[in-house]
């Protein structure tokens, strides 16, 4: 059981490309949500999905787009990368509708612009 | 809205210390607690969790109860150990509405064990 897995763990990007931060997981979980990262800030939530087909804004969504097709994939779009997007990016899930269960996170992914 | 106030870091203890990490919340309803904690290089982990007031959630000699009337959550243990150094943050789930679908996080606590 895999459990949460993202894709990669390291990238270097150049201002201005785009790329996408893969999340999968096993658990046929229906929420998914994307955080970043960032020293003193702790987590912020750039995206998050109800279920497939639904998504909505997190407290940081600019720069970034996703889409939920399936319930186990919900990939982070980066359009046109910023040096302001330099973080670690986080990808969680969580079972729908039962109140007090946690939210699994998978390893990371270190994104640095230049 | 939700919202989670967490002590401000880092704090060092030597090893056999008590730790005390503050975590206020604000919300709607009966929203369920969490501490996470976060070893270097690595993703979080689900260290306790308490879903109504006062539950005590424990789980590796760390504690933290669910205190409705003071809006608090704060995690303890009576003796710290090397191994504990890590980040450790607060969070909330909702229990209604689009507060189901996300965790609202502290800052995070930077905690470091010396020996």
């Amino acid at each position: 059981n895999a459990g949460v897995t993202q894709t990669p763990k390291f990238q270097v990007l150049k201002t201005g490309q785009s790329m996408t931060l893969q999340c999968a997981q096993d658990m046929n979980h229906e929420y998914m949500s994307w955080y970043r990262q960032d020293p003193g800030m702790g987590l912020r939530l750039i995206h998050y999905s109800v279920g497939a087909g639904i998504t909505d804004q997190g407290e940081v969504p600019n720069g970034y787009n996703v889409s939920r097709s399936t319930t186990e994939d919900f990939p982070l779009r980066l359009l046109s990368a910023a040096p302001s997007q330099t973080s670690v990016y986080f990808c969680a899930s969580m079972q729908q509708g039962a109140i007090g269960t946690e939210a699994f996170f998978g390893q990371g992914t270190r994104l640095t612009v230049v | 809205g939700n919202s989670v106030t967490q002590m401000e870091g880092p704090v060092t203890l030597s090893e056999e210390a008590f730790l005390t990490i503050n975590c206020t919340y604000t919300a709607t309803g009966y929203p369920s607690l969490f501490w996470y904690v976060q070893y270097p290089g690595e993703g979080l982990q689900l260290l306790l969790k308490a879903t109504k007031a006062d539950d005590k959630g424990s789980n590796k000699g760390f504690e933290a109860t669910y205190r409705k009337e003071t809006t608090s959550f704060h995690l303890e243990k009576g003796s710290v150990q090397v191994s504990d150094s890590a980040v450790y943050f607060c969070a909330l789930r909702g229990d209604r509405g689009s507060t189901l679908g996300r965790l609202y996080f502290g800052r995070g606590t930077q905690l470091t064990v010396w020996p």
